[in-house]
C-alpha cells in the first residue's frame, strides 16, 4: 500500500537549536498535515496545508507543501524543552481519498 | 468544550474475552476513525465511519468490529481473533468527506489496551 517516508526517525538536539524533519511520497497528496503527539496523549494538530507549495508558521513552527505535491517539511526554530514530543506527518491520497501517516519523527530537547 | 472523549485510559484484556473501547464527540463531526498505535510505527487504520449506520473497513480490521449508532458515538470491540492486541488505540473524527474533503482529523487521548 501507499506510505509515507518520514525522517530522521530521531533528533536529539540542545535547546534554541532549529529542527527541520520531513515526509516524503511516492505518489501525490492533495493534503499535508503535521501533529504532535506527547506521550500517552493523542496527536494534536500543528499545521494543514492544502496547496502545493503553501507554506505555513504556527509560532516557531513552518511547514511546507512541496511544489511536487510528493513531500513536506516541519521546521521548528529556536527549540524549547516542551517540543520534546512525537511529530507525525500525515498526507491525503489525491487517488483514494485516505489519510496516510508517517512513522514518526522522536524529538528530544537537552535544556 | 467540544472534544474527543476515549475511555477508558487504561484496558486489560483476558485471553478469549471481548472489549469495547469507547468514543464519544461533541465536535458535530460527521466522520469518525479508529487507529491503532504500536512502538515506532505511523497509525494503522482499523475502521472509519462517513455517516451514522455506516461504516468502512481500514488497513487492519481483522478482529475488530465497530457499530455507529449515533452521531457523537463510536465504540470499537477488540474481539478473541484479534491476537495481538496490545497497543494504543485512537479515535479521530473530522467533517464528513464528501462536502470538506481535506478537513484534517482531531484525535482523542487514547486507550492503552493490554493482554493480562
Amino acid at each position: 500500500g501507499q506510505q509515507l517516508n518520514q525522517s530522521p526517525q530521531s533528533m536529539f538536539i540542545q535547546e534554541g537549536e532549529d529542527v527541520s524533519m520531513n515526509c516524503t511520497s511516492s505518489s501525490i497528496f492533495n493534503t499535508w498535515l503535521w501533529y504532535k503527539q506527547d506521550p500517552g496523549e493523542g496527536p494534536v494538530l500543528l499545521i494543514a496545508l492544502y496547496k502545493a507549495g503553501e507554506l505555513t508558521s504556527n509560532g516557531r513552527l513552518t511547514a511546507q507543501f512541496g511544489i511536487t505535491r510528493k513531500d513536506s517539511f516541519l521546521n521548528i526554530s529556536a527549540s524549547i524543552p516542551s517540543d520534546v514530543g512525537i511529530y507525525f506527518c500525515a498526507g491525503r491520497s489525491s487517488n483514494t481519498g485516505k489519510l496516510i501517516f508517517g512513522q514518526g519523527t522522536t524529538l528530544q530537547v537537552k535544556p | 468544550d467540544g472534544g474527543i472523549t476515549q475511555s477508558p485510559k487504561y484496558l486489560f484484556r483476558k485471553e478469549g474475552q471481548n472489549v469495547t473501547l469507547s468514543c464519544e464527540q461533541n465536535l458535530n463531526h460527521d466522520a469518525m476513525y479508529w487507529y491503532r498505535q504500536d512502538p515506532g510505527q505511523g497509525l494503522r487504520l482499523i475502521y472509519y465511519s462517513q455517516i451514522v449506520n455506516d461504516f468502512q473497513k481500514g488497513d487492519i480490521a481483522e478482529g475488530y468490529s465497530v457499530s455507529r449508532e449515533k452521531k457523537e458515538s463510536f465504540p470499537l470491540t477488540v474481539t478473541s481473533a484479534q491476537k495481538n492486541p496490545t497497543a494504543f488505540y485512537l479515535c479521530a473524527s473530522s467533517i464528513r468527506r464528501q462536502t470538506n474533503s481535506n478537513q484534517p482529523q482531531h484525535f482523542g487521548d487514547g486507550t492503552r489496551l493490554s493482554i493480562l
